[in-house]
């Protein structure tokens, strides 16, 4: 299974580029990478997904390396509202394994 | 109005009582999904359903029961609800087509006491 590991707690300025990352050594051939953010009492929401390289929207960015063992969601001028936990998911889609989320990261955003 | 709706939104009940989650989506999306979440901790997937005749159990399904009566519905079912059942209920959607993405209803507080 791609069990993945990712950093419990983080702190940053607001106006500052925040980097995640995700570790997940044992990923196969057929998954992607999908990121979701949680903001308290409320269900997660989809931000971003990739299967390697780069891929952007109007809200992240996502780094894939060519071995795909990590990845690193990049949060560019974070605000306040962006503190939220962020969880990486990793699976094939059709799986359950694609629906297992983390403990995810807690990003504080401080002003 | 809300793409995934949840009802009820809290709950409090006693053991040993049977209990049912709702949730309805005009999304019209194929797949549904029920989590619970504790606090301080990730969600868990409890059972998922890829179609109306598709129901597969999640990581925790033990102590839960789910009936897909329409596309649009998913009901999680707690036969005899024990103290350690009280969490955070959410429903989520999703297709086919958008691999991992999921949408998440409201989520419903259920209280067990």
């Amino acid at each position: 299974l791609a069990k993945t590991t990712q950093p419990i707690s983080m702190d940053s300025y607001e106006g500052q580029e925040v980097n995640i990352t995700c570790s997940h050594n044992n990923i196969a051939t057929n998954d992607y990478i999908t990121w979701y953010q949680q903001f308290p009492s409320q269900g997660p929401r989809f931000i971003i997904q990739g299967y390697k390289t780069k891929v952007t929207n109007e809200v992240a960015s996502l780094f894939i390396p060519a071995d795909r063992k990590s990845s690193t969601l990049s949060l560019p001028r974070v605000s306040l509202s962006d503190t939220a936990v962020y969880y990486c998911l990793v699976g094939t889609p059709g799986s359950a394994r694609q629906l297992t989320f983390g403990s995810g990261t807690q990003l504080t955003v401080l002003p | 109005d809300a793409d995934v709706t949840q009802t009820p939104r809290n709950r409090i009940t006693k053991t040993g009582k049977r209990i049912m989650l709702e949730c309805s989506q005009t999304k019209g999306h194929d797949r549904m999904y029920w989590y619970r979440q504790d606090p301080g901790l990730g969600l868990r997937l409890i059972y998922y359903s890829f179609d109306v005749k598709d129901i597969n159990k999640g990581e925790i399904s033990d102590g839960y029961s789910v009936s897909r009566q329409a596309q649009a519905k998913f009901s999680l079912s707690l036969e005899s609800a024990i103290p350690n059942q009280t969490a955070l209920y959410f429903c989520a959607t999703g297709t086919s087509g958008t691999y991992n993405e999921q949408f998440f209803g409201p989520g419903t507080r259920l209280t067990v006491l």
